[in-house]
């Protein structure tokens, strides 16, 4: 399979910003994603990068740059909520996710 | 509303006996897809189907089987459960596979003893 490297743990406190890094040893795939899983949940889908660049939506960014073979997810004002873990995926027809990166957000 | 279900959402079963896991989709989705989630290894895959009568392996396909007679379902096929296969099972459906999002089932927890 495919190698997607993410941090295990992330810890940020309420109201600041968090980097969430991926990088990966693949190529022609089509497209970098992240989703967000929270304890006992689903995952739930965030962002979807199919040309280098950022993508921004309300709080989140993600980042992909195909020439670094890396990407990020920036989440912006951290709400307690955002606790969770967070997971980059790339595609092909098949799928290849990370093996996630559990935020911790404090007061 | 729109959604993927799966049932059943819990199941303790013993080594050899066939089960199935059922998944449905009520968006009239092309790609749906069987997960497994262990700790420490994230999602991984376990089949696809783009469309119907179409599947093919993902990563870890071994002691699996699916089928897709029909748009809406894709059921997973354990014919001889074994224990390494206890993990959380998730079903999940996108519009047209790797280009947009994927929404996913609630889950099947899975314990084979």
């Amino acid at each position: 399979g495919q190698s997607l490297e993410q941090p295990s743990e992330v810890t940020a406190v309420e109201g600041a910003i968090v980097q969430i890094n991926c990088t990966y040893q693949t190529s022609g795939f089509y497209g970098l994603s992240w989703y967000q899983q929270h304890d006992g949940g689903a995952p739930t889908f965030l962002s979807y990068n199919a040309l280098d660049g950022l993508e921004e939506t309300g709080r989140f960014s993600s980042f992909l740059s195909r020439s670094d073979s890396y990407g990020y997810l920036l989440l912006q004002e951290l709400q307690m909520k955002d606790s969770a873990s967070y997971f980059c995926a790339v595609n092909f027809n098949k799928f290849y996710f990370g093996s996630g990166t559990k935020l911790n957000v404090k007061p | 509303e729109a959604q993927v279900t799966q049932n059943p959402r819990y199941l303790i079963t013993v080594t050899g006996k066939k089960l199935t896991v059922t998944c449905s989709q009520n968006m009239n989705h092309e790609y749906m897809s069987w997960y497994r989630q262990d700790p420490g290894l994230g999602l991984r895959q376990i089949y696809y189907s783009m469309n119907v009568e179409v599947t093919d392996k993902g990563d870890v396909p071994e002691g699996y089987k699916v089928s897709r007679k029909e748009k809406r379902n894709f059921p997973l096929i354990l014919e001889s459960p074994s224990p390494n296969q206890t993990s959380l099972y998730f079903c999940a459906s996108s519009r047209t596979g790797g280009r947009d999002e994927q929404y996913f089932g609630p889950g099947t927890r899975l314990t084979v003893t």
